[in-house]
């Protein structure tokens, strides 16, 4: 089944404990990127990548890092997650710079 | 201002009626447009995809785009309860990449 994983789905974490969400896609898309989701804010990227090692900063990227190794994960890395990246994040896949595929999305609160 | 912008409702429509949903954009240069249906705690799921001025329809659902007047919308026909859910406008920049910029979403209730 053509997907977007991502894991895990839920985390609580402490301020400043370095979390990566893991996200992997098995259609063999060029594109991915992540989004996070707040209430009254929407949808916001914050990073994206055209390709193997290929990234770029999105709306939002101040706390995050990304990596694109291999084609098909781009991990999300928080290395000190502060209470204001509690947030829902998706993580998204597309074939070409066309509509993305999203995965089922981790709900993440740091306190 | 934002760079899309869709009225965040809740729109309630009846059974059976046509809900019809309205998104602006900033970016003149802008690609592609598209519509994306998020049910409650759920990913957003791609439902529509327009890329030139006029209608695109797919099953119940079709698309306008208007660049003139920086404007897409969407209409649902024989809306059902099953349509309720949150409509996210998503618009792909004229810049570089795959910067796709996502309205604040319109709910839209259909009640039986």
């Amino acid at each position: 089944e053509a997907q977007v994983t991502q894991n895990p789905r839920y985390l609580i974490t402490v301020t400043g404990k370095k979390l990566t969400v893991t996200c992997s896609q098995n259609m063999n898309h060029e594109y991915m990127s992540w989004y996070r989701q707040d209430p009254g804010l929407g949808l916001r990227q914050i990073y994206y990548s055209m390709n193997v090692e290929v990234t770029d900063k999105g709306d939002v990227p101040e706390g995050y890092k990304v990596s694109r190794k291999e084609k098909r994960n781009f991990p999300l890395i928080l290395e000190s997650p502060s209470p204001n990246q509690t947030s829902l994040y998706f993580c998204a896949s597309s074939s070409s710079p066309y509509g993305y595929t999203f995965g089922s999305g981790t709900r993440l609160t740091v306190v | 201002q934002k760079e899309v912008e869709q009225n965040s409702g809740p729109l309630s429509v009846p059974e059976g009626a046509i809900a019809s949903l309205n998104c602006t954009y900033s970016d003149r240069g802008s690609q592609s447009f598209f519509w994306y249906r998020q049910y409650s705690g759920k990913s957003p799921e791609l439902i529509m995809f327009i890329y030139s001025n006029g209608d695109k329809e797919d099953g119940r659902f079709t698309a306008q785009l208007n660049k003139a007047s920086q404007y897409v919308s969407l209409l649902i026909r024989d809306s059902q309860p099953s349509d309720s859910a949150t409509y996210l406008c998503a618009v792909n920049g004229a810049a570089a990449g795959n910067k796709l910029t996502f309205g604040g979403g319109t709910r839209v209730l259909v009640k039986p």
